[in-house]
């Protein structure tokens, strides 16, 4: 069976400073590998996908995140954290060659300070 | 291009009632797939459609069901509502899979 860990319920950054909101996921065979953020009362909007390539994947609004299969993590990253990234983030996890159900993490509270 | 319409967005119900909650897809995306949200549970998967077939179903009672149009515009019902169902029940699209979600902005549903 396939799982996500978001280890963290929170994250506490200043503004400016780096942010990292950590996801570990086990899979049976490959993975493929979303973030999702979501901001009060709305749904979920994609940021970033890893499928295969490149371990370094860039997305929407600054996020990157690093594909690591032998920590099975993909940890989303931004250099210099805005007040505007305050929202919730989710991790989830597809697995290649099953049916494809995917499995969110619990989510991660980012808190940027000014 | 239009994003992912829930409708209703906000509805309020009594224990043992139903509620149908519909929801269109991005013009040209074929899958269509329904999640609930709760604080305590998180985002649980419920069921997948692709061209009018259910693909997957989630670990969830039989009182909830769904199905999927020839237009791609998806249906869940849930009959004989508990308290328990009260949750934000997010609809998602994708062009393809495994592609990324596109969500809709959900129905807030309340069991009194």
């Amino acid at each position: 069976a396939q799982s996500v860990a978001q280890p963290e319920d929170q994250v506490n950054v200043a503004e400016g400073n780096p942010l990292t909101v950590k996801c570990t996921y086990s899979v049976s065979g490959n993975p493929y590998l979303f973030w999702y953020v979501q901001y009060p009362n709305r749904g979920l909007q994609f940021l970033l996908k890893y499928i295969t390539g490149d371990n370094l994947v860039k997305g929407s609004y600054g996020f990157e995140a690093e594909f690591n299969k032998s920590q099975t993590s993909f940890h989303l990253k931004k250099p210099s954290a805005l007040v505007s990234d305050s929202a919730l983030y989710f991790c989830a996890v597809r697995e290649s060659g099953g049916s494809y159900i995917p499995t969110f993490g619990r989510g991660t509270s980012l808190i940027v300070h000014p | 291009k239009a994003g992912v319409t829930q409708t209703p967005r906000y509805l309020i119900k009594t224990r043992g009632q139903q509620v149908t909650l519909s929801c269109s897809p991005i013009s040209g995306h074929r899958s269509v797939s329904w999640y609930q949200q709760t604080p305590g549970q998180g985002l649980q998967f419920l069921f997948e459609y692709f061209s009018e077939t259910q693909r997957n179903k989630g670990n969830f009672p039989g009182r909830f069901s769904g199905r999927q149009f020839s237009n791609s515009r998806s249906e869940m019902n849930v009959s004989t509502l508990e308290l328990g169902d009260s949750a934000l029940y997010l609809c998602a699209s994708s062009f393809k899979l495994p592609g990324e979600l596109f969500f809709g902005e959900g129905s807030r549903l309340t069991v009194l």
